[in-house]
């Protein structure tokens, strides 16, 4: 079955720690999406990947960076992490950026910060 | 920005019953798109609908595309205890960040079975 992976699904890092999250999709979509998810919270968008264009949401903090290699892996990189990036991180993949608009999420990954 | 207010915020139904819930915007959105999001998972898309006025079934789960383009229905016949979870409405953004989805603020289902 066509999909978007997540992998680790759990995450623990040490507080200032580098970490990274990595995303892959069998659905061969031109477009991935970052997203940052807290608690009762609805999904917010850091980044997206049109093919190799990469663009940065304006309250996206520097901390957050992306990489995608090739159209079927995508990754998040926190650089220095902070008690406040603890969250769910959703990647998310859409054939194309004007639309249709539907996304398709991966089954996230729960960071912690200690 | 544009915002979609969704409602209720949540609701707690017996197993069984049938549920209601809206999704409502002071802009007009040109797609509608309904989520459920399970504990500890990503959100799974349940329908998407493109025309106003537009009614489309899966399974259970009937959404409506509202006439005036600022609305959106979701009704869940006869509940049972997997439809727990929170369900967001989404549409993309205007202008031109059209592939920025703005979410609702999500419904939290709970089925007392």
């Amino acid at each position: 079955d066509a999909m978007v992976i997540q992998n680790p699904r759990y995450q623990v890092t040490q507080f200032g720690k580098p970490v990274t999250l990595s995303c892959s999709q069998t659905l061969n979509h031109n477009v991935m999406y970052w997203y940052q998810q807290k608690s009762s919270q609805a999904p917010k968008l850091l980044f997206h990947y049109y093919d190799k264009d990469f663009n940065n949401e304006a309250d996206t903090p520097d901390n957050f960076q992306s990489r995608r290699p090739n159209t079927s892996f995508c990754f998040l990189d926190i650089r220095s992490p902070g008690l406040g990036d603890a969250a769910m991180y959703l990647c998310a993949t859409s054939r194309e950026r004007q639309g249709p608009h539907e996304q398709f999420f991966g089954p996230g990954t729960r960071l912690t910060v200690l | 920005g544009q915002q979609l207010n969704q409602s209720p915020q949540s609701m707690f139904i017996q197993e069984g019953e049938d549920v209601s819930m809206n999704c409502t915007s002071s802009s007009i959105f040109n797609t509608w798109l309904w989520y459920k999001q399970d504990p500890g998972e990503g959100p799974v898309l349940l329908i998407a609908l493109y025309k106003a006025g537009e009614l489309t079934s899966n399974g259970r789960l009937t959404a409506q595309f509202g006439i005036t383009r600022k609305d959106s229905f979701l009704n869940i016949s006869a509940s049972i205890p997997s439809d727990v979870g929170i369900y967001f409405c989404a549409g993309p953004s205007s202008g031109a960040g059209s592939y920025q989805l703005t979410f609702g603020k999500g419904t939290k289902l709970s089925v007392i079975p």
